[in-house]
C-alpha cells in the first residue's frame, strides 16, 4: 500500500531536549516535505527536499533541521525544542505530477 | 509573496444540498492547484489536483475547477451527505518554487 509513515504519532518533551521526528515514503517520490499545523494559521512549510542531498527552507524553519540521505526517508530534526514548536507535524510526498500524499501527523507538546 | 484565501471559514449545510467552497490565491503564476479533505486528527487527504493548464477536474461528487486570471478555484460538491462533513484545504504550488501555499480551510457540516 502506497503510503508515508511518520513516527511518532505523539511525542511530549521538555524544553531542550533534542528529538527527530521520522518520515518514510514506498512511492518512490522525489519531492518530501515538513508542515506544521496550528489553529488559525493553517498548514506552513517548514522544509522540503527535491531529491537525495537537496533540501531547502519553506516559510517557518527556524528552529528546525533536516536530512535527506536516501530517497524515502527525510527526518525533520530538532536540536533544541522550545514551547513554540508545540505543535502537529505533517511530513508529506508526491512524485512527477502526482499529488501531495500525507502521513497522518505527529502532535508535539514541548513543556 | 503566495497569500491562500478560503472564505467561509465554516459552513453547515441540510443533507443533500448542493454546495461550493472557495479558494482565491493572489498570485496567478502557480504550477497546480490542489483540493485535500482532513477529518478531525487525521491527515489530509487528497481529492483533486488541476494542472495550470487545465480549468476544471471531477472525481464522482466532486468538481474543481481553477480560473488563474482571477485568481479563484471552487470545489462543488453534489448532494451533499453527512460523510462529507470535514475540513477542506486548497493549497497553491506557485511556478518556480516548490512551496505549497495553503488556505486555512473550510470547516463543512452536513447535517443529517
Amino acid at each position: 500500500e502506497a503510503q508515508v509513515t511518520q513516527n511518532p504519532r505523539y511525542l511530549i518533551t521538555v524544553t531542550g531536549k533534542k528529538l527527530t521526528v521520522t518520515c518514510s515514503q514506498n512511492m518512490n517520490h522525489e519531492y518530501m516535505s515538513w508542515y506544521r499545523q496550528d489553529p488559525g494559521l493553517g498548514l506552513r512549510q517548514i522544509y522540503y527536499s527535491m531529491n537525495v542531498e537537496v533540501t531547502d527552507k519553506g516559510d517557518v524553519p527556524e528552529g528546525y533541521k533536516v536530512s535527506r540521505k536516501e530517497k524515502r526517508n527525510f527526518p525533520l530534526i530538532l536540536e533544541s525544542p522550545s514551547p513554540n514548536q508545540t505543535s502537529l507535524y505533517f511530513c508529506a510526498s508526491s512524485g512527477g505530477n502526482s499529488p501531495l500524499h500525507f502521513g497522518n501527523g505527529t502532535r508535539l507538546t514541548v513543556t | 509573496k503566495q497569500e491562500v484565501t478560503q472564505i467561509p471559514a465554516a459552513l453547515s449545510v441540510p443533507e443533500g444540498e448542493n454546495l461550493v467552497l472557495n479558494c482565491s490565491f493572489t498570485d496567478s503564476a502557480i504550477y497546480n492547484l490542489q483540493w485535500f479533505r482532513q477529518d478531525p486528527g487525521k491527515g489530509l487527504t487528497s481529492l483533486l489536483l488541476i494542472q495550470s493548464s487545465q480549468r476544471e477536474q471531477t472525481s464522482g461528487r466532486l468538481n474543481a475547477s481553477l480560473d488563474k486570471s482571477s485568481g479563484r478555484s471552487t470545489l462543488y460538491i453534489a448532494a451533499s451527505q453527512p460523510g462529507d462533513s470535514a475540513t477542506y484545504l486548497c493549497a497553491a504550488l506557485t511556478s518556480g518554487t516548490y512551496k505549497y501555499i495553503f488556505g486555512t480551510g473550510t470547516r463543512l457540516k452536513v447535517l443529517a
